[in-house]
């Protein structure tokens, strides 16, 4: 079946920092690439959308400029944390779509940031 | 919009009861349904799913048909295991670039 990976699947940084998280479809071409974030009452929340080339669709009430999306080709799109605050800890899940195109997402593994 | 509605946990069941999950959904057109499993401290897994009205989908012996009379796609197991215990997601959602749309989730804790 067609796989997802995330990683890091956890990174701890201080405030302040960016951090980088990395999603690849590993044996299908991504077309479209969602990222969710999930809240501790497990609720998920769709961030943004990036198509592969193109400037990612941002949700309302996210701010484009703090989480910055990029979907450079078919297998990989990273999610970049700038400046990150305590408020920014979370557990953010990438999920792809393919080209064969049957509706389904198929899901990262999730990473959990912790900002100190 | 489409919306997606699930019933709230948790839900606690000793080992081999039945379980049901409710859903139904609000939806223009004729989406596709879904239900996604979230094992501790893991992403999400398809666990199931049905693309038109009165399929359905089954796998691990989880059952939900896709009721287009009464919008629903309820999650069904004859007998649950503690291995079972995680968070279900009932979702639905169409091909192409538009993101699925989720319930907020129902925590299953299964007992032995």
């Amino acid at each position: 079946g067609a796989v997802v990976s995330q990683h890091p699947s956890r990174v701890i940084c201080k405030s302040g920092t960016s951090v980088k998280i990395e999603c690849r479809s590993l044996d299908f071409q991504a077309t479209t690439m969602f990222w969710y974030r999930q809240f501790p009452k497990q609720s998920l929340m769709l961030m943004a959308t990036s198509n592969e080339g193109s400037k990612a669709t941002y949700e309302q009430g996210v701010e484009k400029d703090k989480f910055l999306i990029n979907h450079a080709s078919l297998t990989l799109s990273t999610l970049t944390v700038t400046s990150a605050h305590p408020e920014d800890s979370s557990f953010y899940i990438c999920s792809a779509r393919g080209r064969m195109n049957t509706g389904e997402l198929f899901f990262g593994e999730g990473s959990r940031l912790t900002v100190l | 919009g489409d919306s997606v509605t699930q019933m709230e946990g948790p839900v606690t069941l000793s080992e081999e009861a039945f379980l049901t999950i409710n859903c139904t959904y609000t939806a223009t057109g004729y989406p596709s349904l879904f239900w996604y499993v979230q094992y501790p401290g893991e992403g999400l897994q398809l666990l199931l799913k049905a693309t038109k009205a009165d399929d359905k989908g089954s796998n691990k012996g989880f059952e939900a048909t896709y009721r287009k009379e009464t919008t629903s796609f309820h999650l069904e197991k004859g007998s649950v295991q503690v291995s079972d215990s995680a968070v279900y997601f009932c979702a639905l959602g169409d091909s192409g670039n538009t993101p699925l749309v989720f319930g907020k989730g129902t925590r299953l804790s299964v007992i032995a």
